[in-house]
C-alpha cells in the first residue's frame, strides 16, 4: 500500500517559532503536496513540488516555505509562527503525469495549534 | 473557487444506497470529475474519477450526465464507515504538469454524509 506519512499528528508551538512539518512518501511518487485545512474553507494548497528541488506556489504560500532536497520527502517550514497559522496541515503525493489521470494519497494530517 | 457544487449534507439509511449529487455546470472538455471521501481525524482518499463515461469500481459508481454538467456518486450499499465528507472535484486530467499548477486538485467544501443505523 501507499504510504504517506507526517511527523506529527498534533503539534503545539508558540508564535515566533520556526516550525517544520515533514512529510515521507514510500511510492516513489514524483508530486508532493501541502495543503492546510479549515472548517468552513476546505483544503486549500499552499505549495507543491514536481521534482526534487523544484517547488510551485499554490493558493496561499504567504508565511509558508517549502524543502524537497530528496525525492521522498516534502518539508513545510513555518519561519516565524503565527496563530493564523493554527490548522490541520495535509501532506499527500502523486505520479507525475504525461497527461494521463493519477490519483493524490493523502497523509493522516498534523493539527498544529500556534499560540 | 471550487468548480462544483454538492449539498452541504445528507442522511443515507445503512445498507440503502446513498447517491450524492454534484453540479459542474462549467466543466470544460479536458476536466474529468474526481471524488474522494474525507473520514473524521483523516486525509482524504480517492474514490473514482470519470471523463465522460460511466465508471464503476470496488467503492462506487460514477454516474455522469450525458452533457457532463452533472454527475452522481453512488455507494450502491451504504455502511456506517461510509459516514464521511465526500468531495467532487473537477481538474484536467493527470495531478501537475511539468513546470505548472494544471491539474491540481481543488476541494471546495463537499457534502457530509451521514450514514445513520
Amino acid at each position: 500500500d501507499v504510504k504517506v506519512t507526517q511527523s506529527s499528528r498534533y503539534l503545539v508551538k508558540r508564535t515566533g517559532e520556526k516550525v517544520f512539518l515533514e512529510c515521507v512518501q514510500d511510492m516513489d511518487h514524483e508530486n508532493m503536496f501541502w495543503y492546510r485545512q479549515d472548517p468552513g474553507l476546505g483544503l486549500r494548497l499552499i505549495y507543491f513540488s514536481y521534482d526534487v528541488k523544484m517547488k510551485e506556489k499554490g493558493d496561499i504560500p504567504e508565511g509558508y516555505s517549502v524543502s524537497r532536497e530528496k525525492k521522498e520527502r516534502f518539508s513545510l517550514i513555518l519561519e516565524s509562527a503565527s496563530t493564523n497559522q493554527t490548522s490541520m496541515y495535509l501532506c499527500a503525493s502523486s505520479l507525475r503525469t504525461s497527461g494521463y489521470y493519477n490519483e493524490q494519497f493523502f497523509g493522516p494530517g498534523t493539527r498544529l495549534t500556534v499560540l | 473557487d471550487a468548480k462544483t457544487t454538492q449539498p452541504p449534507s445528507m442522511d443515507c439509511a445503512e445498507g440503502r444506497a446513498a447517491n450524492l449529487p454534484c453540479n459542474h455546470s462549467t466543466i470544460s472538455g479536458n476536466e474529468y470529475v474526481y471524488w474522494y471521501r474525507q473520514i473524521h481525524s483523516q486525509g482524504p482518499q480517492y474514490i473514482i474519477h470519470g471523463l465522460k463515461n460511466n465508471e464503476t469500481n470496488e467503492m462506487a459508481s460514477l454516474i455522469i450526465t450525458e452533457d457532463r454538467k452533472s454527475s452522481t456518486l453512488i455507494l450502491p450499499h451504504a455502511t456506517l464507515r461510509d459516514t464521511a465528507v465526500y468531495y467532487c472535484i473537477v481538474s484536467p486530467r493527470g495531478g501537475v504538469n511539468y513546470g505548472g499548477s494544471q491539474g491540481n486538485l481543488i476541494f471546495g467544501k463537499g457534502t457530509k454524509l451521514s450514514v445513520k443505523p
